[in-house]
C-alpha cells in the first residue's frame, strides 16, 4: 500500500463545477504539500500545509492530521484548471528531507 | 528572481551514453533534490542535498551521481545511459525542512 493515497484518480467537471480531490496518508507528518502539473508543463506549489486551512483565490486546502486526510478544494472551475494535482507528504519520521508523492489526480475541467 | 533553473528540458541519448542535467537556484536554499516522474508512479527521489558539500542518495540512485559543491548548483549526472532512464526528470529545492518546494520545468529524457 502506498503511504499517500490519492483520490479520485481522474476527474472530469463541468465549468462552474464544486471540485474536491482528496489524499489520504498513512505515517506521521510533519507537513502536506498540494502541486499542480499542467500537461507536460513544470510542476507548481499551491499549498503547504500542518494543520487547519489555507484559501488562496478559488482554492482550498484543508488538512484533518488526527484522520491522516487533506482534501483540496476548487470552487467555480474554469478549463485554466485543468492539470494534474498532486499530493506530497513530509513524513515526521526517518529522513527530514523526503518527501512521498501520490499519483496525481487528473483534472479535465470541460466549458 | 529565477526561481529554479532546469537544463536541457528535452535529450535524447543512446544507450551508454552520458549526460548531466542542470539545475540551479538562485533563492539561497539549502534543500535540493532529483525527481524522475515515470507514468502510473508518483515523483520518486533520485538524490538529494541537505547543503554545499553534502549530498545522500534517495530511492531510486542507481545510475545517477550528484554533487553539490555550490548553494546553487546541484548537476544530476548520467554515467551511462539505459532505456530505463527514459523518464521525466525535476530537479527542486526548498529554503529549509518544512517550507514551500520550488520545482523546475523539467527534462524529458528519452535513451534509445
Amino acid at each position: 500500500k502506498n503511504e499517500v493515497e490519492q483520490s479520485p484518480q481522474n476527474l472530469t467537471a463541468q465549468e462552474g463545477e464544486f471540485i474536491t480531490i482528496n489524499c489520504s496518508y498513512s505515517v506521521g507528518i510533519s507537513a502536506l504539500h498540494w502541486l499542480q502539473q499542467h500537461p507536460g508543463g513544470g510542476i507548481v506549489s499551491l499549498f503547504m500545509l500542518s494543520s487547519g486551512k489555507k484559501k488562496h483565490g478559488r482554492l482550498i486546502a484543508t488538512i484533518n492530521i488526527q484522520e491522516k486526510h487533506s482534501s483540496l478544494h476548487i470552487t467555480a472551475s474554469h478549463p485554466r484548471d485543468s492539470a494534474v494535482y498532486i499530493c506530497a507528504v513530509k513524513s515526521s519520521g526517518g529522513s527530514n528531507y523526503k518527501l512521498t508523492f501520490g499519483k496525481g489526480t487528473l483534472l479535465t475541467v470541460n466549458p | 528572481n529565477a526561481g529554479v533553473t532546469q537544463t536541457p528540458k528535452f535529450q535524447v541519448l543512446k544507450t551508454g551514453q552520458s549526460m548531466t542535467l542542470q539545475c540551479a537556484q538562485d533563492m539561497n536554499h539549502e534543500y535540493m533534490s532529483w525527481y524522475r516522474q515515470d507514468p502510473g508512479m508518483g515523483l520518486r527521489l533520485i538524490h538529494y542535498s541537505v547543503g554545499a558539500g553534502i549530498t545522500d542518495q534517495g530511492e531510486v540512485p542507481n545510475g545517477y551521481n550528484v554533487s553539490r559543491s555550490t548553494t546553487e548548483d546541484f548537476p544530476l549526472r548520467l554515467l551511462s545511459a539505459a532505456p530505463s532512464q527514459t523518464s521525466v526528470y525535476f530537479c527542486a529545492s526548498m529554503r529549509t525542512v518544512n517550507t514551500e518546494a520550488f520545482f523546475g520545468q523539467g527534462t524529458r529524457l528519452t535513451v534509445v
